[in-house]
């Protein structure tokens, strides 16, 4: 089983870019989450889906936007790139379960 | 809001045992989780608490005490390899979300 997949893996934009970060799980997991992460500190919840067609804004929703494409696919999309959306993003599936299964993450610099 | 406290770092030899609290402040609590990460790597999912009590597998064990708003993350016969970041996380709705604490860095030491 892959888990949970992000691509890509690092991506460098100029302030002011958009791009859109992809995820996928498959492990039937009903609810998907993106966070992000910045030196040092903790996971801070941007968006989440609890089920398929259903989003929700976390802690740290502005200048993003998600799609929860289907069951498997959660995108998290920055529309106009800032340096201060510098950060390490992760986005995390689970299911019946108490645990999260995370992917490798993103390490997205704004310039 | 919530809120959690952790402490930031703690270091250790290797072979003892090493404790990491964590405090919340949270308007509903459903449970706390620990998760683990390696510099560089993705969290990985280690305990949950939903109930008071202590929760054992293998060398790590948690414990939660709701009346406290407190739980602590227990690692025994440390190894170099458990060097890493522990994150605690309350859940606090129906829905699974997760708030998460700064994270306490590990540091075992020969």
């Amino acid at each position: 089983n892959a888990g949970v997949t992000q691509t890509p893996k690092f991506q460098v934009l100029k302030t002011g870019q958009s791009m859109t970060l992809q995820c996928a799980q498959d492990m039937n997991h009903n609810s998907m989450y993106w966070y992000r992460q910045d030196p040092g500190m903790g996971l801070r919840l941007i968006y989440y889906s609890a089920s398929e067609g259903t989003t929700d804004k976390g802690e740290v929703p502005n200048g993003y936007n998600v799609s929860r494409l289907n069951k498997r696919e959660f995108s998290l999309r920055l529309e106009s790139a800032a340096p201060s959306q510098t950060s390490v993003y992760f986005c995390a599936s689970t299911g019946q379960g108490n645990g999260y299964t995370f992917g490798s993450g993103t390490r997205l610099t704004v310039v | 809001g919530q809120s959690l406290e952790q402490p930031s770092e703690v270091t250790a030899v290797e072979g003892a045992i090493v404790q990491i609290n964590c405090t919340y402040q949270t308007s509903g609590f459903y449970g706390l989780s620990w998760y683990q990460q390696h510099d560089g790597g993705a969290p990985t999912f280690l305990s949950y608490n939903a109930l008071d009590g202590l929760e054992e597998t293998g060398r790590f064990s948690s414990f939660l005490s709701r009346s406290d708003s407190y739980g602590y993350l227990l690692l025994q016969e440390l190894q170099m390899k458990d060097s890493a970041s522990y994150f605690c996380a309350v859940r606090n709705n129906a829905g699974n979300m997760l708030t998460f604490g700064g994270g306490t860095r590990l540091m075992v030491k020969p």
